[in-house]
């Protein structure tokens, strides 16, 4: 079946980095584009990042431009958030889901690891 | 870009049906949106796309309980024979150029 499972998450301090993963299973990765979306304690959802099913395109959220970095190696399966400069509003849940490059629709998210960043 | 706007509470009873609304902001009333439902504790789940003219494609495995209709610049999600299971946030999101756009999502409570 179908799995997205996020790892990576902890506790950073202010100013430092972290690198999310996203393994993929049960589905063919490298045909879909990939999202990170985060979710802060008690808020809704935040989008962050996109990228193509080859890595050739991304896009990022203003809040994170500039400090995070989306990639993907599909033949590991698996995508990447690298974190950095981290800021006290970056504490979140952090989900990675994948999306259909026929509708473009997000269509399966995972369960989401945990950044928290203190100071 | 677009913006969508969601009531942040809905409240319906147990087996009856409640009507969520997702509003698009001025000039974007013909763009598609994505419902999304997060139960507590848990990842999100895609329900369904909701085109301008009204039609919907849902996800793999989501109940007919589930449907997506469309007027000017809203966009619905309709549940019927409410379910304690039901209970969850609601959120709508839309596209941009190169991002994604989520409302604020609606908290729905099963009564």
């Amino acid at each position: 079946q179908v799995q997205l499972v996020e790892s990576g998450g902890g506790v950073a301090q202010t100013g430092r980095s972290l690198r999310l993963s996203c393994e993929a299973s049960g589905f063919t990765f490298s045909n879909y584009g990939m999202h990170w979306v985060r979710q802060a304690p008690g808020k809704g959802l935040e989008w962050v990042s996109f990228i193509w099913y080859d890595g050739s395109f991304d896009y990022y959220a203003d809040s994170v431009k500039g400090r995070f970095t989306i990639s993907r190696d599909n033949s590991k399966r698996t995508l990447y958030l690298q974190m950095n400069t981290l800021r006290a509003d970056d504490t979140a849940l952090y989900y990675c889901a994948r999306e259909t490059v026929d509708t473009y629709d997000i269509d399966f998210w995972g369960q989401g690891t945990l950044v928290t960043v203190s100071s | 870009q677009p913006v969508v706007t969601q009531p942040p509470s809905a409240s319906a009873s147990l087996g009856a049906s409640v009507k969520v609304t997702c509003t698009l902001s001025s000039g974007y009333s013909s763009y598609a949106i994505a419902w999304h439902q997060q139960q507590p504790d848990k990842g999100p789940r895609f329900l369904m796309r909701v085109n301008g003219d009204g039609s919907h494609k849902k996800g793999d495995g989501i109940p007919d309980r589930f449907s997506g209709s469309s007027f000017g610049a809203e966009r619905y999600l309709t549940i019927s024979s409410l379910q304690a299971e039901d209970e969850a946030d609601y959120y709508c999101q839309t596209w941009g150029t190169g991002i994604r756009i989520f409302g604020g999502g609606t908290r729905l409570t099963v009564l």
